[in-house]
């Protein structure tokens, strides 16, 4: 079955460390994207790439850096310099910028 | 730059009442317009979308929504709502052209009791 993984469901770091989420689909989808879902305040746009190679910030990308070297797989690095990183971390692609959203099962991350 | 407001955050019902959750975006031009839900313990899935034609449309689960271009407003509707339709709903807007990527409204929380 064609799907987005999110890897791992759970993970915890100590403040200071930067660390890597994965995103992977083999939806054969052009774009992709990372949210970051708050209570209350929805789903917030981090970053997304519309094609392999290229990648645009969202409303929330300081602190954040990705990568789209290859097509089915969108990392996500939470840095040191992100000031609230605790929060649940949802990857979702589409076969094109219009097109409805497959979303991941998330990753939670706690940084303590 | 574009927003999606949901004004109710919290809403309780009781089964086979009526259901309408607002949404409202501040975009002009051309959008397209989703309704996503997301049950207790699951992902996010579509309920229903809207990008041109009848301003009616109809999603699963007996959803639909109704987008009136004037008030820039996309309202979601349930007829009669049952317990298994407990979950949060979340207004998307994406424009169609410039930045394409989905913006969400904060969610509406919907309790149903039985």
């Amino acid at each position: 079955d064609g799907g987005i993984t999110q890897s791992p469901k759970y993970l915890f770091r100590k403040e200071g460390q930067n660390v890597t989420l994965s995103c992977e689909q083999n939806l054969n989808h052009d774009a992709m994207y990372w949210y970051r879902q708050d209570p209350g305040q929805g789903l917030r746009l981090i970053y997304y790439s519309q094609i392999v190679n290229d990648f645009q910030k969202g409303d929330i990308a300081e602190g954040y850096s990705v990568s789209r070297e290859k097509k089915e797989s969108f990392p996500l690095t939470v840095t040191s310099a992100q000031k609230n990183p605790t929060a649940f971390y949802l990857c979702a692609s589409s076969q094109q910028a219009s097109s409805p959203l497959h979303f991941g099962n998330g990753t939670r991350l706690t940084v303590t | 730059a574009q927003s999606v407001s949901q004004h109710n955050h919290h809403v309780i019902l009781s089964e086979a009442a009526s259901l309408e959750l607002g949404c409202n975006y501040s975009y002009g031009g051309t959008v397209n317009l989703f309704w996503y839900v997301q049950y207790p313990g699951q992902h996010l899935q579509l309920l229903l979308k809207y990008f041109s034609g009848d301003p009616l449309v109809k999603g699963i689960k007996g959803f639909e929504a109704e987008f009136i271009k004037s008030k820039f407003s996309f309202n979601l509707r349930k007829p009669s709502v049952q317990w298994s339709d407990t979950a949060e709903y979340f207004c998307a807007v994406n424009q169609d052209t410039g930045r394409r990527a989905l913006t969400f409204g904060s969610g509406t929380r919907l309790q149903v009791q039985p």
